[in-house]
């Protein structure tokens, strides 16, 4: 158990759709980041905050953006679903500020975009 | 940019030892990680090894780090069939809060 959890499992959404995908780290983890893992592939990442502010981004357009909350949860907002989005998200949290610590994941969301 | 290569799947009996091999291009890599997925699962960080050392052991797992060639590899002792997962190759420098940059995985299947 890494104590990062995120919510949906699992989730079904149309094109043109927008979608919340969210995350709870361990208390006193102050950053985290978010990947996407298409079917098949490695995970890529999408962005990080640290202390509630972006900290570095991946090459994702900006219809990905994400919040990070002072009680550690952090939500993944993806806008104009596109299919090629359909993959699985997930978080990762890491103590302190620095986000070359291990970072530990969360068991993910799978997004299915028809 | 930076690129973490892994042979996609490894076939091996219970009982034998399983060695998954990455390669990376990234110079200034300090950490590399090794992480496991189950189906339908997150990743889950196996072991990791600091740019400085040449190897390290835990238990039935020995990662060895060749820094010159920029090869990692990760051992496992007494394959089980609960090992049969995908194991990812990850890497990530020390310069400000950088990413992990992910292989694509390899699929361990292990024969009863």
């Amino acid at each position: 158990e890494t104590g990062v959890t995120q919510s949906p499992t699992h989730l079904i959404k149309t094109r043109g759709q927008q979608v919340t995908l969210r995350c709870s780290s361990q208390s006193g983890h102050n950053t985290v980041s978010w990947y996407q893992q298409a079917l098949g592939q490695g995970p890529q990442f999408i962005f990080q905050y640290y202390r509630e502010e972006e900290n570095g981004r991946g090459n994702f357009p900006p219809r990905f953006s994400g919040l990070q909350f002072p009680n550690y949860s952090s939500e993944l907002n993806v806008n104009a679903l596109e299919l090629d989005d359909s993959a699985l998200y997930l978080c990762a949290s890491t103590p302190g500020g620095r986000g070359t610590d291990t970072q530990y994941f969360g068991p993910g969301t799978r997004l299915t975009v028809l | 940019g930076e690129d973490v290569e892994q042979s996609l799947f490894l076939s091996v009996r219970e009982g034998d030892s399983s060695v998954i091999n990455c390669t990376y291009t990234d110079s200034s890599s300090t950490y590399l990680y090794w992480y496991k997925q189950e189906p339908g699962a997150g990743l889950q960080l196996l072991t990791y090894i600091f740019s400085n050392m040449d190897m390290k052991q835990d238990q039935r797992l020995t990662v060895l780090l060749n820094k010159k060639d920029k090869h990692l590899s990760l051992r496992i002792a007494d394959t089980q069939t609960g090992d049969s997962a995908i194991y990812f190759c990850a890497e990530s420098s020390l310069s400000g809060n950088t990413p992990l940059v992910f292989g694509k995985g390899t699929r361990l299947s292990v024969i009863a």
